[in-house]
């Protein structure tokens, strides 16, 4: 039960900003929004969470909504290398709550 | 480089083989985890420790045994497994800061791809 939806694939255009939404209705108060991407074959890697408050680094930037039923994650710039599966998590904030993965979106980055 | 390596990289066996799958973080961390993660189907977590003590098994099957005997090595021993088993499995490590609120996030290795015959 990955208590998010987000469509099943995607493409971008290299060099655009690629923006993945994610919706999750049913998020609790206190639960974080998380971005992790899986390149094929490696292991997930983790992007960026959030709680309420939209949040940049450098891989990415997360823009979450006002009443946090949905985000949407943001590559500014995107290249052939950000071709990968994108995984939006809510997670409790509990110690050791674990991470449960949806099927994600397969984002295709065209040159 | 994420600081969590796995080996071996690739792993083929029979079915009456015993084999075990490594793992070790240089991140300090003191979680650690398995994952397996099937085609086409989501990672599905199988193993928690947390200090070296198994805190989450997800209804596992025995042919599955997880050792930790320190909070940087996390081993897969493997013995008669089946076909279906064949998947990548993946470790990954956290840093569980033991409070209430904690936003650990998980550092992920390579994976082990693992075919059994």
């Amino acid at each position: 039960d990955a208590k998010t939806t987000q469509p099943t694939s995607m493409d971008c255009a290299e060099g655009r900003a690629a923006n993945l939404p994610c919706n999750h209705s049913t998020i609790s108060g206190n639960e974080y929004v998380y971005w992790y991407r899986q390149i094929h074959s490696q292991g997930p890697q983790y992007i960026i969470h959030g709680l309420k408050n939209n949040e940049t680094n450098e891989m990415a930037s997360l823009i979450i909504t006002e009443d946090r039923k949905s985000s949407t994650l943001i590559l500014p710039h995107a290249t052939l290398r950000d071709t990968a599966v994108y995984y939006c998590i809510v997670r409790s904030p509990l110690g050791n709550e674990k991470l449960t993965f949806g099927t994600g979106t397969r984002l295709t980055i065209i040159p | 480089e994420t600081g969590v390596t796995q080996t071996p990289r690739h792993l083929v066996m029979g079915m009456t083989n015993k084999k075990s799958l490594k793992c070790e973080q240089h991140l300090g961390h003191n979680a650690m985890y398995w994952y397996k993660q099937s085609a086409k189907k989501p990672l599905e977590l199988m193993f928690v420790y947390n200090f070296k003590e198994q805190t989450e098994n997800n209804s596992v099957p025995s042919r599955f045994s997880p050792e930790c005997p320190n909070s940087s090595h996390l081993f897969l021993h493997l013995h008669t497994l089946q076909p279906e088993d064949s998947a990548l499995y993946l470790c990954a490590s956290s840093q569980d800061s033991g409070r209430e609120i904690s936003t650990d996030t998980q550092y992920f290795g390579p994976g082990t791809r693992l075919t059994v015959l």
